[in-house]
């Protein structure tokens, strides 16, 4: 069984300061490993995705994750936050190797950007 | 282009009434998945479909909740007899599989539902 673990649930960083929003994860094949954000009273919207290859993962609007199989972890970060990128982030796996399977999201980890 | 669509985007039910949920993927997307997001959680899995066959329903919680895409595109989730705990959004996700892609889940804005 697949799970994620998000051991924040709240992360507050300065304007300008790099973010980071950890992600530890656990699958029994190959993991594919994603990042959502979630604005208030919207869906959530894709950030990211780690499929094979490099293990920095860029994204959009600046974001980018670090795939570490070693320690099982895929922390998204920014090098400078903005206000704007206030919101819920979600961390979601699911098993490479079992065809088209739903993900698991963890609990999700509130970001605030203070200006 | 256009993007997943969800309807209604807000419902009040009364304990024991019948909703139904509707999720319009994007165009040509083969996969949909619905999700429950319990207040302060991540989504969880409900049920799977590749074109009009159900594929998975292991995450329906019980036997009220049923859901349909009799031809492939359009789902409805449909919950009987709802209940306080039913309360939550429900997430539509759809996804395509592309030679060489891996397949990324578009969401929905969701249907957040109250039931009084």
């Amino acid at each position: 069984a697949q799970s994620v673990a998000q051991p924040e649930d709240q992360v507050n960083v300065a304007e300008g300061n790099p973010l980071t929003v950890k992600c530890t994860y656990s699958v029994s094949g190959n993991p594919y490993l994603f990042w959502y954000v979630q604005y208030p009273n919207r869906g959530l919207q894709f950030l990211l995705k780690y499929i094979t290859g490099d293990n920095l993962v860029k994204g959009s609007y600046g974001f980018e994750a670090e795939f570490n199989k070693s320690q099982t972890s895929f922390h998204l970060k920014k090098p400078s936050a903005l206000v704007s990128d206030s919101a819920l982030y979600f961390c979601a796996v699911r098993d490479g190797l079992s065809g088209n399977t739903p993900l698991v999201f963890g609990k999700g980890t509130r970001l605030s950007v203070i200006a | 282009g256009a993007g997943v669509s969800q309807s209604p985007r807000y419902k009040v039910a009364k304990r024991g009434q019948d909703v139904a949920l509707r999720c319009d993927p994007i165009s040509g997307h083969v996969s949909l998945f619905w999700y429950q997001q319990a207040l302060g959680q991540g989504p969880e899995f409900l049920t799977y479909f590749q074109n009009e066959a159900q594929l998975d329903k292991s995450g329906l919680p019980s036997d009220r909740f049923f859901a349909e895409r009799p031809e492939g595109s359009v789902s409805t989730l449909k919950i009987q007899r709802t209940q306080q705990e039913d309360s939550a959004v429900y997430l539509c996700a759809s996804s395509v599989r592309l030679a060489g892609e891996k397949e990324t889940q578009y969401f929905g804005p969701g249907t957040r539902l109250l039931v009084l």
